[in-house]
């Protein structure tokens, strides 16, 4: 198995333009969170689905931010508009079950929002 | 809420020296501990994890023990090599089912020959 698939690794954009990043989860896992790391807050989880059904979006910090999980091998996070703050590495990781120790993580994409 | 603080980096150690990464946590209840790592370029992977008080988690060398006295959970490594350069997270979440993951804000390890 390839692991779980981010896309794209590097994202540099103007404040104002939409951003979409890309997961691809590990085939047979029913859970997939995204996350988002900084220097300042650490990691954050943003929001969690199962069985494609988002679960808990309460770590999403605006509406600016929404996420989708149309089918079970592909999830979004989208970002409209961007704003600087908004620069992070973004991770998405999914499990077979809930337990963090099932947890297998993407490499992450680094966003910067200039 | 729970939170999670760990030594700030980077650490860097010649090859061969021990290892100490403090972790100390806030929560109620009995939390479950693990120490992820993260290779350059990689995502997070687990390492270990201890999930009572005096549980002592181990893998590739390394070992935490659950302190619940001191609400602690340092990571250790009697020799590290090279090839444990990486950022060190640790983290914390509920028993009892899936609670929402704190994680530490991580700790670079840099090994020098």
């Amino acid at each position: 198995d390839a692991g779980v698939i981010q896309s794209p690794r590097h994202e540099v954009t103007e404040m104002g333009q939409e951003v979409t990043l890309r997961c691809k989860p590990i085939s047979g896992h029913d859970y997939l969170f995204w996350y988002r790391q900084t220097m300042m807050r650490g990691l954050e989880l943003l929001i969690y689905f199962n069985n494609n059904v988002p679960i808990d979006d309460s770590g999403m910090p605006e509406d600016r931010f929404s996420a989708k999980m149309p089918n079970a091998s592909f999830s979004t996070l989208k970002i409209q508009p961007s704003e600087p703050r908004d620069s992070a590495v973004y991770f998405c990781a999914s499990s077979w079950g809930q337990t963090i120790d099932g947890y297998t993580f993407g490499s992450g994409t680094r966003l910067t929002v200039v | 809420g729970d939170s999670v603080t760990q030594m700030e980096g980077p650490v860097t150690l010649s090859e061969e020296a021990f290892l100490t990464i403090n972790c100390t946590y806030t929560a109620t209840g009995y939390p479950s501990l693990f120490w992820y790592v993260q290779y350059p370029g990689e995502g997070l992977q687990l390492l270990l994890k201890a999930t009572k008080a005096d549980d002592k988690g181990s893998n590739k060398g390394f070992e935490a023990t659950y302190r619940k006295e001191t609400t602690s959970f340092h990571l250790e490594k009697g020799s590290v090599q090279v090839s444990d350069s990486a950022v060190y997270f640790c983290a914390l979440t509920d028993s009892g089912g899936y609670q929402k993951v704190t994680f530490g804000t991580g700790t670079k390890l840099q090994v020098i020959p």
